[in-house]
């Protein structure tokens, strides 16, 4: 099956951890995203990535950091400097290198700080 | 307004009932995309409308743009109880700050 996985799907934390989120991709796409979603309110980028071994930042970078070392591949983790973490936070991936294109979501990992 | 907003917030209709779905926005757009969540899941991307189109059919879906306006329809027709989520806008920015932005979607209710 192609598609986008996250895991874990639930993921507590205790104040001061860090903690990465895991984010696969096997449909070949270029282009990774990630999301914080707040309830009730939009989708707002965190960081994003056109290509391997390159990113940008989102509008809400402050407190995550990204690597992609693997086409497929795109964690996100959360450090503890990120002041309210908690939050359900979605991957995206889409296929060129065009962050306007169609984006492909994974089904979301829910952290919460305890 | 902020870039993408949709109208109204939530919206309670009967099954077999037409859904209409209004989306605003400020500045100048590529395309503009709506996506559908079903509640604690991913969002689905449901259709595209470049800037250059005014009306885009897929299934049961309706899409229309009005660049003059700056707004964006979304007519769902004979509803149905799966169709039940929350409905979100995105706008790809024009410019030299390429990104696309979402709205803070609104949330549909079928009831059976």
């Amino acid at each position: 099956d192609g598609g986008i996985t996250q895991s874990p799907k639930y993921l507590f934390r205790k104040e001061g951890q860090n903690v990465t989120l895991s984010c696969e991709q096997n449909l070949n796409h270029d282009a990774m995203y990630w999301y914080r979603q707040d309830p009730g309110q939009g989708l707002r980028l965190i960081y994003y990535s056109q290509i391997v071994n390159d990113f940008q930042k989102g509008d809400i970078a402050e407190g995550y950091s990204v690597s992609r070392e693997k086409k497929e591949s795109f964690p996100l983790t959360v450090t503890s400097a990120q002041k309210n973490p908690t939050a359900f936070y979605l991957c995206a991936s889409s296929p060129r290198q065009l962050v306007t294109d169609t984006q492909y979501f994974g089904p979301g990992t829910r952290l919460t700080v305890l | 307004s902020q870039q993408g907003e949709e109208d109204p917030q939530a919206l309670s209709i009967q099954e077999g009932e037409n859904a209409t779905m209004n989306c605003s926005y400020k500045t100048s757009i590529n395309n503009l995309q709506w996506y559908r969540q079903n509640s604690g899941r991913g969002l689905v991307h449901l259709i595209l409308i470049r800037s250059n189109e005014r009306e885009k059919h897929s299934g049961r879906l309706r899409v229309t743009l009005d660049t003059s306006k700056k707004s964006s329809s979304l007519l769902i027709t004979a509803s149905r109880a799966a169709d039940t989520a929350s409905y979100f806008c995105a706008t790809a920015l024009q410019g030299g700050s390429e990104k696309l932005v979402f709205g803070k979607g609104m949330k549909l209710t079928v009831n059976p």
